[in-house]
């Protein structure tokens, strides 16, 4: 069965440091989208991403973060400078299209822990 | 803020019960509604979807959706340990695109 995958699964780094986080989502979706969940809280939206654009971002994702689809099969996300605030688990997900064919489909995610 | 609501639990139900989970969501344009079901330390996994008002049946789970009282409920028959994690509702609140936003999980513990 097809499926998302993400790497690393865990990293630590030191505050100000920069981290790219990588995904390759399903091979025949077209939507992809960034999710992250700070221990023991909500799933939180972060960006969607479609036709090699952002479609959507929330208050989260701000000038620190940046997302890109360097080639065709790849999706990362980038923290400019990570705060402390910034550990979490980050999810990739990725979906065939909207609506009834909008069922997103999550990676098994890469834990950040800023220091 | 659009809002989806979840009673935390936990809920324990022995085995072989059926266990019933509630969301509520404050969008009342929402169209698209998710369970996810999450186990500690794990990744949100896709089990039911539901789009129209009514009941929705895969296999031990059915999913209800009531627009006018903007509720989903998700069943789960014959409950198994295996069973036992947190379960997330998902609400599609936008109706062109995706964005999903989630309740904070119902803990479930199925007790043999």
């Amino acid at each position: 069965e097809p499926e998302v995958t993400q790497t690393p699964s865990h990293q630590v780094t030191q505050m100000g440091q920069e981290v790219i986080l990588r995904c390759v989502p399903i091979s025949n979706h077209l939507y992809f989208y960034w999710y992250r969940q700070i221990l023991g809280q909500k799933v939180e939206f972060l960006v969607s991403f479609y036709n090699n654009e952002i479609s959507e971002k929330s208050e989260i994702f701000d000038d620190q973060f940046s997302v890109e689809r360097p080639d065709g099969s790849n999706f990362t996300l980038k923290i400019r400078s990570t705060k402390l605030e910034d550990s979490a688990m980050y999810f990739c997900a990725s979906s065939r299209g909207q609506g009834s064919t909008g069922e997103l489909f999550f990676g098994e995610g890469s834990r950040l822990t800023v220091l | 803020q659009k809002e989806v609501e979840q009673n935390s639990g936990p809920l324990s139900v022995p085995e072989g019960a059926i266990a019933s989970l509630n969301c509520t969501y404050s969008d009342r344009g929402s169209q698209s509604f998710f369970w996810y079901r999450q186990y500690s330390g794990k990744s949100p996994e896709l089990i039911m979807s539901i789009y129209s008002n009514g009941d929705k049946e895969d296999g031990r789970f059915t999913a209800q959706l009531n627009k006018a009282s903007q509720y989903v409920s998700l069943l789960i028959r014959d409950s198994q340990p295996s069973d036992s994690a947190t379960y997330l509702c998902a609400v599609n609140v936008r109706e062109y695109g995706n964005k999903l936003v989630f309740g904070a999980g119902t803990i479930l513990r199925v007790k043999s």
